[in-house]
């Protein structure tokens, strides 16, 4: 299993941009990137998954380098609302289901 | 799809007493369950995997006599902590397998916060 590796720990303004990088050196051919949020007490939430390049979606954008070795989740103009730990998981199929430390974003107004 | 519903949200017991948990996908069906851990400030911990009809796989380190996993059908599984300790408060979450739903995703239960007194 691909075994991945985040900052612990990010801040960021209200309103700008947020990229969270992840390096997934042994990540298999057949490996997906799969990004989860998490608040406080809850279960975590699917954001945004991607193979190669680039995958965008009304909340996110996941850019993938052509080596696929680390992913970078890009948050645009975020808000006090994303505050939240964010988890990359590399796998495929049922397979990724270990979790790695996170990053927990603090946006600051 | 994959609405996950996990209960209770909350419980309190004393030393000594078990708690059940359970977790239903509730529009779809689950062939695996997932039961995970995690501990204050702490990253989820996978406990065990479960197959519908079979016994759970337990991860290292957890002890099966302890954490009794039920996964009766494809809609319900339990996790039962048997004769919990104040070092067993934790939050659990589960998270059943969507197979037919997306491959790679996981849905996860809103999570059960354990306080053990």
């Amino acid at each position: 299993l691909a075994k991945t590796t985040q900052p612990i720990s990010m801040d960021s303004y209200e309103g700008q941009e947020v990229n969270i990088t992840c390096s997934h050196n042994n990540i298999a051919t057949n490996d997906y990137i799969t990004w989860y949020q998490q608040f406080p007490s809850q279960g975590p939430r699917f954001i945004i998954q991607g193979y190669k390049t680039k995958v965008t979606n009304e909340v996110a954008s996941l850019f993938i380098p052509a080596d696929r070795k680390s992913s970078t989740l890009s948050l645009p103009r975020v808000s006090l609302s994303d505050t939240a730990v964010y988890y990359c998981l590399v796998g495929e199929g049922g397979n990724q289901f270990y979790f790695g430390t996170g990053t927990s974003l603090t946006v600051i107004p | 799809g994959a609405v996950v519903s996990q209960h209770p949200s909350w419980v309190i017991c004393k030393s000594g007493t078990s708690v059940k948990i359970e977790c239903r996908s509730l529009d779809f069906q689950a062939t695996t369950m997932f039961w995970y851990r995690q501990f204050p400030k702490q990253s989820l911990m996978l406990m065990a995997t479960s197959n519908e009809g079979s016994k759970a796989t337990y991860e290292q380190g957890v002890e099966k006599d302890k954490f009794l996993i039920n996964h009766a059908s494809l809609t319900l599984s339990t996790l039962t902590v048997t004769s919990a300790h104040p070092e067993d408060s934790s939050f659990y979450i589960c998270s059943p397998e969507a197979r037919d739903l997306a491959k790679n995703i996981q849905y996860f239960g809103a999570g059960t916060r354990l306080s053990v007194l």
